[in-house]
């Protein structure tokens, strides 16, 4: 079976700081993946998606960066965290090809930059 | 980014009742899926639905796809204290499988059972 992993459960930042978001995905290859954030626990706001190595689309202009350097495995980046960039983040992956369209996401990580 | 319209924002009911939570949208979708999401965790898929006037149960649950294509339907019977998060939405207008997986959220409906 399936299993996707985020790293770390929980962070704290100083504004300013780097950050570094880990994704993994278990028992599936090629998966798209993608990168979500949710404020306030409502309403999901997709940031990337990536349909395979080193292939990053990005929906909103922003302080963030990902990269795909393995196939199951996605980074959320930023070189220096804004405020606002507090969050919670969730990575999600679906299967490439065939007639299954579902997302299925990890626990999420939340960042509070202070 | 776009969000699809869902109501109730809020429902706030007695254990036993039924739930009835809607979403719509101006375009039409080839895919509606419905997810609950517990406080602090990532959202977990309840019901996938992948043609127009599809009717799912999973469980307590049941939802469809509207014959418009443009709206979707939840129902939870009987609801229990563990029926508590936020329920969401979403819809995929693209094909099978590559980028056009990408998933249109909806606003969210938060449920509270009273026991």
């Amino acid at each position: 079976s399936q299993t996707i992993h985020q790293w770390p459960a929980t962070l704290v930042q100083p504004v300013g700081s780097p950050l570094s978001l880990e994704c993994t995905v278990e028992g599936t290859s090629n998966p798209n993946l993608y990168w979500y954030r949710q404020a306030a626990g409502r309403g999901l706001q997709l940031l990337f998606y990536s349909v395979g190595i080193g292939q990053i689309s990005s929906e909103v202009p922003q302080n963030l960066s990902a990269s795909r350097p393995q196939d199951r495995q996605f980074i959320l980046s930023s070189k220096k965290l804004l405020l606002s960039d507090s969050g919670f983040y969730l990575c999600a992956w679906s299967p490439f090809g065939g007639a299954i369209n579902e997302q299925f996401f990890g626990p999420g990580t939340r960042l509070t930059v202070l | 980014g776009q969000q699809l319209n869902q109501s109730p924002q809020s429902m706030f009911i007695q254990e036993g009742e039924d739930v009835s939570m809607n979403c719509t949208s101006s375009s039409i979708f080839n895919t509606w899926l419905w997810y609950k999401q517990d406080p602090g965790e990532g959202p977990v898929l309840l019901i996938a639905l992948y043609k127009a006037g599809e009717l799912t149960s999973n469980g307590r649950l049941t939802a469809q796809f509207g014959i418009t294509r443009k709206d979707s339907f939840l129902n939870i019977s009987a609801s229990i204290p563990s029926d508590v998060g936020i329920y969401f939405c979403a819809g995929q207008r693209g094909g099978y499988g590559g980028a056009t997986n990408k998933l249109i959220f909806g606003t969210g409906t938060l449920l509270a059972v009273q026991p």
